[in-house]
């Protein structure tokens, strides 16, 4: 298996406090995208960075990419409550490959 | 409405018995795929299908079979399942494979295997 790695497994914070995360993965990429999941929901996209690129942000998130250590983290600034969720990469291991790696996800629970 | 649609939302099904999962998108998306979820291991990809009549194997395609005969449509079908395939099943489309657009996903299918 070829499975990414999310680190850490879960995290609680408090609310207005900043959760990153990260994930790692095996092989080159093209683009990497990180996704959330609601309890038991359909995943939702949150943001994509493509393999040239190092950082990128989006509202409250911010991701960076490191490719030489094949890892990205998201960052999210000012947490909410509403943020609690669980959250995924996902990568293509390799430019028209069609088959898409997610990783394990972390479990993130902000506390009001 | 943009959207893609599963169906059962839940089953529950005896060991051998046939079934089928059906999975809908209204977008002209390309790109469909099948995933199974399942605690710790994350989202594993199952089948994927990159236009009407082309699919292939994901990492777990032991078990499972697809069809797509039509842009909209991607079935996922358990010939015989087996417990081991107790899981929580998403469907998901894209414009097109390449990585460069995000997928919608379904609502999930949570299917138990008796």
């Amino acid at each position: 298996s070829q499975q990414g790695e999310e680190d850490p497994q879960a995290l609680s914070i408090q609310e207005g406090e900043n959760a990153t995360m990260n994930c790692s993965y095996k092989t080159s990429i093209n683009n990497l995208q990180w996704y959330r999941q609601n309890s038991g929901r359909g995943l939702v996209h949150l943001i994509l960075i493509r393999s040239n690129e190092r950082e990128k942000h989006s509202g409250r998130l911010r991701v960076t990419l490191d490719t030489s250590k094949k890892s990205s983290s998201l960052l999210i600034t000012a947490s909410r409550a509403a943020d609690t969720a669980s959250y995924f990469c996902a990568t293509e291991p390799g430019r028209g490959t069609y088959k898409y790696i997610f990783g394990t996800g972390t479990r993130l629970k902000v506390l009001a | 409405e943009a959207q893609v649609t599963q169906n059962p939302r839940y089953l529950i099904t005896v060991t051998g018995k046939k079934l089928t999962v059906t999975c809908s998108q209204n977008m002209n998306h390309e790109y469909m795929s099948w995933y199974r979820q399942d605690p710790g291991l994350g989202l594993r990809q199952i089948y994927y299908s990159m236009n009407v009549e082309v699919t292939d194997k994901g990492d777990v395609p032991e078990g499972y079979k697809v069809s797509r005969k039509e842009k909209r449509n991607f079935p996922l079908i358990l010939e015989s399942p087996s417990p081991n395939q107790t899981s929580l099943y998403f469907c998901a489309s894209s414009f097109d494979g390449s990585g460069s657009y995000e997928q919608y996903f379904g609502p999930g299918t949570r299917l138990t295997v008796t």
